[in-house]
C-alpha cells in the first residue's frame, strides 16, 4: 500500500539554524499538507499546497516557514531560523481530493524536530 | 475560536467493552466533514472514520462508529469490543466547505484499554 514517507525521523538543530524537513507524498496525490504537534498537544495545521503554490496557511506559518516542491516527488518544509518553540513533531500529509470534503489525508510518520 | 472540543483528556475502558469518545464542534458552514484519527504511541496518524454534514446515516467502519448529532454539533466516536491495541490518542478533526484546505484538530483523548 502506498504511503507518505518523511526524512529524517529525528532532527536535532541549534537555535538560529535552518532546517529542511522532507516528505515524499503518495505519487498520484495532488494536495500536500504540513502539520505540527508540540509534545503532548494537539495537531495544528500549518499549510496546504496545491498546483505548486500555497493554498492555505495558518497563523503559525509565518515568514520563517516556507514550503517547496522542488521536483516531482519531494515536498519540503523549511524553517529559516529555528527557535526553541519550533521543537515539535512535524507531519506531512497528502491527498487526492478534488472537491469532496471527504478528503482522507494520508499522514507520514512524522519528523521530530528538537531545537537546542 | 476553538472549533473542535474534546473534553475528555483521558479515558479508560475494560477490554471487550465499548467506549465513547466525545467531540463537539463549532461551525456556521452548512457543509463540513468530520474525521477521527488514531495516534498510537509510535506517533503516526491513522485515519479511522469520516462523517459528512449531509450524510443521512451515521458512519461505521468495522468496530468504529460515529454518533453524529447534527443539531447538537457533536460527533462522538464509539469503539465497540475494545482491544488492547486500541490504546492510543484519538483526535477529532473538521474541515469546512468554505475553508476546505484547513483541517482543524481537537486536543485529543488518550484512551487506555485495560486487560
Amino acid at each position: 500500500e502506498p504511503e507518505v514517507t518523511q526524512t529524517p525521523s529525528h532532527q536535532v538543530t541549534q537555535m538560529g539554524q535552518e532546517v529542511i524537513l522532507r516528505c515524499v507524498p503518495i505519487s498520484n496525490h495532488l494536495y500536500f499538507y504540513w502539520y505540527r504537534q508540540i509534545l503532548g498537544q494537539k495537531v495544528e495545521f500549518l499549510v496546504s499546497f496545491y498546483n505548486n503554490e500555497i493554498s492555505e496557511k495558518s497563523e503559525i506559518f509565518d515568514d520563517q516557514f516556507s514550503v517547496e516542491r522542488p521536483d516531482g516527488s519531494n515536498f519540503t518544509l523549511k524553517i529559516r531560523s529555528t527557535k526553541l518553540e519550533d521543537s515539535a513533531m512535524y507531519f506531512c500529509a497528502s491527498s487526492d481530493r478534488t472537491t469532496s470534503l471527504r478528503d482522507e489525508q494520508y499522514f507520514g510518520p512524522g519528523t521530530r524536530l528538537t531545537v537546542t | 475560536a476553538q472549533k473542535i472540543t474534546q473534553t475528555q483528556p483521558g479515558m479508560f475502558v475494560q477490554e471487550k467493552e465499548a467506549v465513547t469518545l466525545d467531540c463537539t464542534y463549532d461551525t456556521s458552514d452548512p457543509s463540513y466533514g468530520l474525521f477521527w484519527y488514531k495516534q498510537p504511541s509510535s506517533g503516526e496518524m491513522i485515519f479511522l472514520i469520516y462523517q459528512g454534514s449531509y450524510d443521512q446515516q451515521n458512519a461505521t467502519e468495522g468496530r468504529y462508529s460515529l454518533n453524529f448529532q447534527k443539531a447538537r454539533k457533536s460527533a462522538n466516536l464509539v469503539i465497540s469490543a475494545s482491544q488492547l491495541g486500541d490504546s492510543a490518542m484519538y483526535f477529532c478533526a473538521m474541515r469546512e466547505e468554505n475553508n476546505n484546505n484547513d483541517m482543524r484538530f481537537g486536543a485529543g483523548t488518550r484512551l487506555t484499554v485495560k486487560p
